[in-house]
């Protein structure tokens, strides 16, 4: 069965250095996502991604954020300058909202640490 | 605005006996699904069971199901023979169909123990 894939499982980084996550999603979906999870907390949708751009983006999305999809195939989040406070279980789903079940399939997660 | 409530925070259950964990949202829309995710220890996101709001019929995936009432828009989880696997963070959600964008809009959870 397909899945979506994400790498790295877990990054730990210093506070204003930059990383990119990394997502491939499920090959024949078109809407791409990425939901953040603070230990403890509820999940926050952060963006979502058709047709090759922002379809939406919520508040904690700002200029420190960027999604990308270089390849046709991976799908990633980059965070330009770390801080404390993004520190969190970072999921990648995707769907295809034409198909009969509009479930979003989610990955693994990376778990993001800034110290 | 489109709202979940989970009302548990917390819940527990002897192995092999039932539960379920309650969910009512808000939605102005007619035609949408509901999910009921499920996150262990591990924190890996699993979808549980799905329910599709123009079928009358409940929902239902071995030990899982659901109990749901349109109009009360009320979306529980029943689990049945409880097993230690199952323990875990229990998200109820449903996509946001504003702008066809469908971002999930998620319950706060329920964290559920199941004891041996």
């Amino acid at each position: 069965e397909p899945e979506v894939t994400q790498t790295p499982s877990h990054q730990v980084t210093q506070m204003g250095q930059e990383v990119i996550l990394r997502c491939v999603p499920i090959s024949n979906h078109l809407y791409f996502y990425w939901y953040r999870q603070i230990l403890g907390q509820k999940v926050e949708f952060l963006v979502s991604f058709y047709n090759n751009e922002i379809s939406e983006k919520s508040e904690i999305f700002d200029d420190q954020f960027s999604v990308e999809r270089p390849d046709g195939s991976n799908f990633t989040l980059k965070i330009r300058s770390t801080k404390l406070e993004d520190s969190a279980m970072y999921f990648c789903a995707s769907t295809n909202p034409g198909g009969s079940t509009d479930t979003q399939y989610f990955g693994p997660g990376t778990r993001l640490t800034v110290l | 605005a489109q709202t979940v409530t989970q009302s548990q925070p917390e819940m527990s259950v002897q192995e092999a006996e039932t539960v379920t964990l309650s969910c009512t949202y808000d939605t102005s829309e007619n035609n949408y699904y509901l999910f009921w995710y499920k996150q262990p220890p591990s924190r890996q996101m699993i979808l549980v069971i799905r329910q599709e709001a123009y079928k009358q019929q409940n929902a239902t995936e071995n030990r899982f199901s659901v109990n749901f009432q349109k109009a009360a828009k009320s979306f529980s989880l029943k689990i049945s023979d409880s097993q230690l696997g199952d323990t875990a963070m229990y998200f109820c959600a449903f996509p946001n169909n504003a702008g066809n964008n469908r971002k999930l809009i998620w319950g706060l959870g329920t964290s559920l123990a199941v004891n041996p």
